[in-house]
């Protein structure tokens, strides 16, 4: 089955203990992203990569870093969380824009629903 | 800086009704927008894609438009069903990948 993994699901942690949400697409996609979705204010781009070993800045890339080492993997780091991160964070893929069937298309994850204290 | 805007945040319907969604946008360089539904506490489910270049696709009951020119694309619902109700956020592509959503409508369906 397609699908987008994240984890964890749900996380409850402290202000300064770093953590990594991870993300790991089974379609062999190009492209993968991260969001986080806040009342009021949406669902905005955190980074997003088009391949293994590149990757670039969304519009909140402030207090997170991104790695993709492999294809399949895109972990979310937050070295130091305070508490203005907490919000529900989603992992998307793509087959990216360069095949014309299926440009584009984004399928996400469930969501990890981080607090920090 | 592109802005997407998604009117009204939340509509009732009674079942049957056809029903219009709306989504604007300030700046008409998008490589494509696409509409997704999330159902709470899910994650978004894709529903349909335009490329910049078309003008309209169509999913069984579904039937996304686009007019770059005006900056506005609207979702058409035919004979809505209780299972549609869910949260509906279209976004905008631009550039490499970089993506901005609306804030969504919230549609619920009366039985």
């Amino acid at each position: 089955e397609a699908q987008v993994t994240q984890n964890p699901r749900y996380l409850i942690t402290v202000t300064g203990k770093k953590l990594t949400v991870t993300c790991s697409q089974n379609m062999n996609h190009e492209y993968m992203s991260w969001y986080r979705q806040d009342p009021g204010l949406g669902l905005r781009q955190i980074y997003y990569s088009m391949n293994v070993e590149v990757t670039d800045k969304g519009d909140v890339p402030e207090g997170y870093k991104v790695s993709r080492k492999e294809k399949r993997n895109f972990p979310l780091i937050l070295e130091s969380p305070s508490p203005n991160q907490t919000s529900l964070y989603f992992c998307a893929s793509s087959s990216g824009p360069h095949r014309e069937s299926r440009v584009g298309e984004l399928f996400f994850g469930e969501g990890s629903r981080l607090t920090v204290l | 800086k592109q802005e997407v805007t998604q009117i009204p945040a939340a509509l009732s319907v009674p079942e049957g009704e056809n029903l219009v969604l709306n989504c604007s946008f300030t700046d008409s360089a998008i490589y494509n927008l696409q509409w997704f539904r999330q159902d709470p506490g899910k994650g978004l489910t894709s529903l349909l894609l335009i490329q910049s270049s078309q003008r309209e696709q169509t999913s069984g009951r579904l039937n996304a438009s686009l007019d770059k020119s005006s900056g506005r694309s609207t979702l058409y619902i035919a004979a809505s069903q209780p299972g549609d109700s869910a949260t509906y956020l279209c976004a905008v592509v631009r550039g490499a990948q970089k993506l901005v959503f609306g804030q969504g409508t919230r549609l619920t369906i009366n039985p």
